[in-house]
């Protein structure tokens, strides 16, 4: 199993669709937990980290589930500059606290 | 807002030849690493580097991989004898280690790397 897995895409949406993407992961110790989102040919920025009981930030909402080590992203009203690559992050086992990626998942909202 | 600061933003080298990608971090971040992403696959964790040294590295970091930070406040990453296989965007990234957002990753622009 992969340690960070989610679908990639592409997710092809109307604006003011509602979009959400998953993820999984495959170590049980991890503790911390986000989405980045990165533009093409950009560097990853951080959307949000996601926290046990669930948080939202405008329109953005993160679950986590740890039961099923699972992680969810909901985009509501999405807009044209949505239109990226959304990668979920999750700690790695170790000291140093690296941060491992999934392989993203492309959302294009179309007008 | 504080930033990571890379440079250069793009190189092209010859196969063989030996390449530096510096990093300026965030100065009160604890925590350090290079990551790599090849063109349309997913970014890649090279190295990390806490308190003057390598604290883990991942299987793409050979012997052709070295890391510095001569001077307290640069963070450098040698390849010394590049592969074709070798080019992709390379991101520097820190994190506080402490404090709101201890765990928060902050990358920089990038450094692009084409091997011909």
């Amino acid at each position: 199993r992969k340690e960070v897995e989610q679908d990639p895409g592409p997710f092809n949406v109307p604006e003011g669709a509602t979009v959400a993407f998953n993820c999984t992961y495959s170590n049980s110790a991890s503790q911390s937990f986000f989405w980045y989102r990165q533009d093409c040919r950009k560097e990853p920025k951080l959307l949000m980290s996601v926290y046990s009981s669930g948080n939202e930030d405008g329109r953005f909402t993160a679950q986590l589930n740890r039961a099923s080590q699972y992680i969810s992203l909901l985009i509501r009203d999405s807009k044209l500059s949505d239109s990226a690559t959304y990668l979920c992050v999750v700690n790695g086992v170790g000291a140093t606290n690296k941060l491992i990626f999934g392989t993203g998942t492309l959302l294009a909202v179309q007008p | 807002e504080p930033e990571v600061t890379q440079t250069p933003s793009h190189q092209v080298t010859q196969m063989g030849q030996e390449v530096i990608l510096r990093c300026v971090p965030i100065s009160n971040h604890l925590y350090f690493y290079w990551y790599r992403q090849i063109l349309g696959q997913k970014v890649e964790f090279l190295v990390s580097f806490y308190n003057n040294e390598i604290s883990e590295k991942s299987e793409i970091f050979d012997d052709q991989f070295s890391v510095e930070r001569p001077d307290g406040s640069n963070f450098t990453l040698k390849i010394r004898s590049t592969k074709l296989e070798d080019s992709a965007m390379y991101f520097c990234a820190g994190m506080p280690g402490q404090g709101d957002g201890a765990n928060v990753l902050t990358f920089g622009a990038g450094s692009r790397l084409t091997v011909l």
